[in-house]
């Protein structure tokens, strides 16, 4: 079935250290990608997205491209920074329903 | 142009109890998404509906239910309260095309804090 992986946290980084969060999706058809962060005590807000192949979604430093190829959408930056410290969620929306991965947890430190 | 709106957000039951929660959709979205969040689970689909109907459902018991009104506003009440229920519940809006659902974005609430005790 339809599905989202995405790499396991925590993950703790130095501010300016580059960040990867890997993600792979499992979908038919053609679902759009999305990154949504979470900070604590809120709800999920939209990072950036993609909704077709080769798609690059980005916003505020993060980047993703959509690789059909390879069903990825592995969420980049080149510099983090401590109020980036949040949980960030892959998701996939078939048209039928949104998919979650189960969320990777950043810390930055200075 | 106002987020998607939750209440309340924090909520403390009883074993047994019944609650209602409420959320108030971006204006012109059609289509209302409850979620369920815990550190175990991670984030669950419970239900969407889209013009008053149910038109999709995860894996819940039938504790949980919904309904939505004439102006996209929804609620979830679940019933017989249990421990495990203490949970983030996260309600998601999106436009709800006829068409092209797969473009589709969906803007989270803050969430309603449940604790059962």
């Amino acid at each position: 079935g339809d599905s989202v992986t995405q790499m396991e946290g925590p993950v703790t980084l130095s501010e300016e250290a580059c960040l990867t969060i890997n993600c792979t999706y499992t979908a038919t058809g053609y679902p759009s990608l999305f990154w949504y962060v979470q900070y604590p005590g809120e709800g999920l807000q939209l990072l950036l997205k993609a909704t077709k192949a080769d798609d690059k979604g980005s916003n505020k430093g993060f980047e993703a491209t959509y690789r059909k190829e390879t069903t990825s959408f592995h969420l980049e930056k080149g510099s983090v920074q401590v109020s980036d410290s949040a949980v960030y969620f892959c998701a996939l929306n078939t048209g039928n329903q949104f998919y979650f991965g189960t969320g990777t947890s950043l810390t930055v430190i200075p | 142009k106002a987020g998607v709106t939750q209440t309340p957000r924090y909520l403390i039951k009883t074993r047994g109890q019944q609650v209602t929660l409420s959320c108030s959709p971006i204006s012109g979205h059609r289509s209302v998404s409850w979620y369920q969040q815990t550190p175990g689970q991670g984030l669950q689909f419970l239900f969407e509906y889209f013009s008053e109907t149910q038109r999709n459902k995860g894996n819940f018991p039938g504790r949980f239910s919904g309904r939505q009104f004439s102006n996209s506003r929804s609620e979830m009440n679940v019933s017989t309260l249990e421990l495990g229920d203490s949970a983030l519940y996260l309600c998601a809006s999106s436009l709800g095309l006829a068409g092209g659902r797969a473009l589709e974005t969906q803007y989270f609430g803050p969430g309603t804090r449940l604790l059962v005790l």
